[in-house]
């Protein structure tokens, strides 16, 4: 059975920094591109940032890039996202998900059930 | 405000079909697959639809998904309580080389 599960996620002070991780289980974790997305409260989904498999193809959203860094790490099976220079509006509960496909016809087939991080003074 | 635009919501009474539209550019929807998600209250989403119109096993058949130029569409047909959830159409865009999001569609069965 596929299980993702994140976890790093809590409160930070704006400026601040923090990690994320998505373990993964169930699959080969080398042979799927994974994805992070986030949802602030009472919003919509944001696509964050895609690694492939091999982690020789990465891409940000603008509005993390410079600032958040994913990588992934195949003999822990872990999906990571270092967050930096964090600002109110990251606040949201951030997902990892499996994804099918290329990064441009992919799909995420699996998800895991979120980490909040909160950016708050 | 989202590049991919969907109706903010929708509703339809039991056994009603219902769709959800999705317009896009020539540089998302225009030249790429798009996909669609379910996301019910307090869970993760999950998909609906991928590859325009291919269904993942599990998903009934009275959800389908089309596309047409820029602009796609989820249709659900025979309306059940359990549909009442938000949906996602999502697509790669070639000029930000990144994924998509529409703003989300929340559907409310009468």
């Amino acid at each position: 059975e596929v299980q993702l599960v994140e976890s790093g996620g809590g409160l930070v002070q704006p400026g601040g920094s923090l990690r994320l991780s998505c373990a993964a289980s169930g699959f080969t974790f080398s042979s799927f591109s994974m994805n992070w997305v986030r949802q602030a409260p009472q919003k919509g989904l944001e696509w964050v940032s895609y690694i492939s498999g091999g982690s020789g193809t990465i891409y940000y959203a603008d509005s993390v890039k410079g600032r958040f860094t994913i990588s992934r790490d195949s003999a822990k099976n872990s999906l990571y996202l270092q967050m930096n220079s964090l600002r109110a509006e990251d606040t949201a509960v951030y997902f990892c998900a499996r994804v099918r496909g290329s990064s441009s016809s992919g799909w995420q087939d699996y998800w895991g059930q979120g980490t909040l991080v909160t950016v708050s003074s | 405000q989202s590049v991919l635009t969907q109706p903010p919501s929708a509703s339809g009474t039991p056994g009603q079909r219902v769709t959800i539209s999705c317009s896009g550019s020539s540089s998302n929807i225009g030249s790429n697959t798009i996909n669609w998600y379910q996301q019910l209250p307090g869970t993760a989403p999950k998909v609906l639809i991928y590859s325009n119109n291919q269904r993942p096993s599990g998903v009934p058949d009275r959800f389908s998904g089309s596309k047409s130029g820029t602009s796609a569409s989820l249709a659900i047909s025979g309306l059940q309580s359990e549909d009442e959830a938000d949906y996602y159409c999502a697509a790669w865009d070639d000029s930000l080389n990144g994924r998509l999001f529409g703003g989300g569609t929340k559907l409310t069965v009468l």
